[in-house]
């Protein structure tokens, strides 16, 4: 266990319609980072955040946003869902914001668009 | 941005032999040089990690080497368990604000 936690572990939805992801970083831990593994593909850098503010923004959809929150927990909003999203969405977390530091997983979500 | 290249993309080794996973990166401002292990269902997570100060570094079973000149680093396993199935990510970051970029991956079958 990481100490990283994410909900819901599976959702399932239609096309067109919108969903949010929830993440909680380890204790003491400022960073939030948030990432997409489609099937058998890698690992997608989307965001990062750390203490409240974004730090870093990789390939993003402009129908995804995110914010974390002053708890430091953080959501991942996900609109105009089309069939190509369906994917499994990780949360990590890492006590600092540079990128020169081991980040600790979450169990993920798996999303499912029908 | 950074790119990352890693290979093979899938790797079969009878137990006991070795695996060699290798990287290659773009951005010569990179140093640092995670690897993570994914198994199956399950999260990635931290096996070992190299810095730019140092060429290479052990933890029992699993190496890495770093050359900086090449912009190539390497994971290097040895004496394989089948618990050493899993896929396999490096990554590399130029620290400060920036990001991490992960390789494709390389799935990593162990035969009893």
């Amino acid at each position: 266990d990481s100490g990283v936690t994410q909900t819901p572990k599976h959702l399932i939805t239609a096309t067109g319609q919108r969903v949010t992801l929830r993440c909680s970083p380890r204790s003491g831990d400022l960073s939030v980072y948030w990432y997409q593994q489609s099937l058998d593909q890698g690992l997608q850098f989307l965001i990062q955040y750390y203490n409240g503010e974004e730090r870093a923004k990789g390939n993003i959809l402009e129908r995804f946003s995110a914010q974390q929150f002053p708890d430091l927990h953080s959501e991942l909003n996900l609109s105009s869902l089309e069939l190509g999203d369906s994917a499994l969405y990780f949360c990590a977390s890492s006590v600092a914001s540079s990128g020169s530091n081991e980040q600790f997983f979450g169990p993920g979500t798996r999303l499912t668009v029908l | 941005g950074e790119n990352v290249e890693q290979h093979p993309s899938t790797l079969s080794v009878q137990e006991g032999d070795s695996a060699v996973i290798k990287c290659t990166y773009s951005d010569s401002a990179s140093n640092y040089f995670p690897w993570y292990k994914q198994e199956l269902g399950k999260r990635p997570q931290l096996i070992i990690d190299i810095r730019s100060n140092v060429g290479e570094k052990k933890d029992q079973r699993i190496a890495v080497t770093l050359n900086k000149t090449a912009k190539h680093f390497s994971l290097h396993i040895t004496e394989t368990q089948p618990e050493d199935s899993a896929v396999y990510f490096c990554a590399a970051s130029a620290g400060g604000y920036q990001k991490v970029t992960f390789g494709t991956g390389t799935k990593l079958q162990v035969i009893p």
